[in-house]
């Protein structure tokens, strides 16, 4: 099975910072990399699909790099609202669906 | 507007049977293939299962964890999505949430999920 390794698992930025979190596979899963935003209480909601995609309506300083092994989840200008957990997620033929363990986003 | 509302959670034994619904609504239920994704309490995302379209063949695929214990179902007629979960463990504790695919690859749409909890 590729395994998804999601890093860091919590940060806390002020609002207006750029923020990386990134996320790493065990082997070349191509641009096969989704990235989900779940918000306290809520259910999660797709973001970014194919690794750099953005999903109609999602705020544009939200974006997504990489290819291969290794992935980026950007927010460029972080605002109040973002505070959230971050999945990356990899679809494969099985398991079909891999998610990352979580990056936690706080305010400082 | 998609919509996907589940029900069924509730508190059962270790051993136990219960049955989740998801009712669904604003998109094209027939043609779509459908997943359940749970997520235990304080813990990350984990898929469980997926149904295609009958078109597409009505193929159903399990997580290991639950392969042999849970079976998903649809009835296209009623928008409707159901999981049976059999021989329930304390470790399926969680919130599953009924999800709907626009791609292979992603979960594009996701309900407001329910609780299962397992416990003696």
């Amino acid at each position: 099975d590729i395994q998804m390794t999601q890093s860091p698992s919590s940060l806390s930025a002020s609002v207006g910072d750029r923020v990386t979190i990134t996320c790493q596979a065990s082997q070349d899963i191509s641009n096969y990399l989704n990235w989900y935003q779940q918000k306290a209480g809520k259910a999660p909601e797709l973001l970014i699909y194919d690794a750099s995609n953005l999903k109609t309506g999602v705020p544009s300083r939200f974006s997504g790099s990489g290819s291969g092994t290794d992935f980026t989840f950007t927010i460029s200008s972080l605002q109040p609202e973002d505070i959230a957990t971050y999945y990356c997620q990899h679809y494969d033929n099985f398991p079909l669906y891999t998610f990352g363990q979580g990056t936690t986003l706080g305010i400082k | 507007e998609v919509q996907l509302v589940e029900s069924g959670g509730g508190l059962m034994k270790p051993g136990g049977s219960l049955r989740l619904s998801c009712a669904a609504s604003g998109f094209g239920f027939s043609g779509s293939w459908m997943s359940w994704v749970r997520q235990a309490p304080g813990k990350g995302l984990e898929w469980v299962g997926r149904i295609k379209s009958r078109v597409s063949g009505g193929t159903i695929d399990y997580a290991a964890p639950v392969k042999g214990r849970f079976t998903i179902s649809r009835d296209d007629a009623k928008s409707a999505l159901f999981l049976q979960l059999n021989s329930l463990k304390t470790e399926d504790t969680a919130v599953y949430y009924c999800a709907a695919h626009s791609r292979v690859g992603t979960i594009d749409f996701w309900g407001q999920g329910t609780l299962v909890t397992v416990s003696s």
